[in-house]
């Protein structure tokens, strides 16, 4: 069963404006963490934003801000004021704490567009 | 160089070969992990290291073999490479295995199969 999903194959965004990018996630742990990074086209892989199961506030980083709604089992990533730099892959990502050794699951990713 | 490095980064073998990634840290993490990323299916977990002498499999795991001898170091082989096996091959490690702990990326090998 599919982890982590990420339905939005592509979306664009003209540039000073804000987007969303949708991960929804499946786990039965009480405490889990979310991740976002960012995959330019030069291949890099770029933590960009962390937001713990425990968490009382969505995190934030810079432009970057989690919309986590824990019922709903959604970590939304919103980018504020998009900048053409902004355009990439983006993976929502997921670690479990269970017994033993813990992985962490990617989704499939979000190719972002910002347009000028 | 600090960081985590992949070897090589890029690879070009024939069906049926056998073939190895390397895969350094010089951070001391414990865990590493290897993926494969492939379009319309994002990273998938290969195999993953949770110490030295500790791996377990991840969501893809057949036709790959790990070791991991040595903390810094986390090979990832290709018994008898497929076509089915051509992807890009990452490489991570993070600290712990805590839920707050983040990964940090290699380059990444682009592996051709022929």
């Amino acid at each position: 069963a599919q982890k982590i999903t990420q339905t939005q194959p592509g979306m664009f965004v003209q540039e000073k404006e804000a987007v969303t990018l949708d991960c929804t996630y499946d786990t039965s742990d009480p405490s889990y963490g979310l991740f976002w990074y960012k995959q330019p086209s030069s291949g890099e892989m770029i933590f960009l934003i962390y937001q713990g199961s425990y968490d009382q506030q969505n995190a934030t980083e810079g432009r970057y801000s989690l919309n986590f709604q824990k019922a709903r089992k959604s970590a939304n990533l919103v980018i504020s004021a998009s900048q053409l730099g902004d355009s990439a892959m983006y993976f929502c990502a997921m670690r479990e704490a269970r017994m033993g050794y813990n992985k962490l699951i990617f989704g499939a990713g979000t190719r972002l567009a910002v347009h000028p | 160089d600090a960081g985590i490095t992949q070897s090589p980064r890029y690879k070009i073998t024939e069906t049926g070969r056998q073939v190895t990634l390397m895969c350094h840290q010089t951070w001391s993490h414990s865990y590493m992990f290897w993926y494969r990323q492939d379009l319309g299916h994002g990273l998938r977990l290969i195999y993953y290291s949770a110490a030295a002498d500790i791996t377990d499999k991840g969501e893809v795991p057949d036709g790959y073999v790990v070791s991991r001898s040595k903390t810094e170091n986390f090979p990832l082989t290709l018994e008898s490479a497929t076509r089915s096996q051509t992807s890009v091959y990452f490489c991570a490690s993070s600290e712990s295995g805590s839920v707050n702990t983040e990964a940090f990326f290699g380059q990444g090998t682009r592996l051709t199969v022929v």
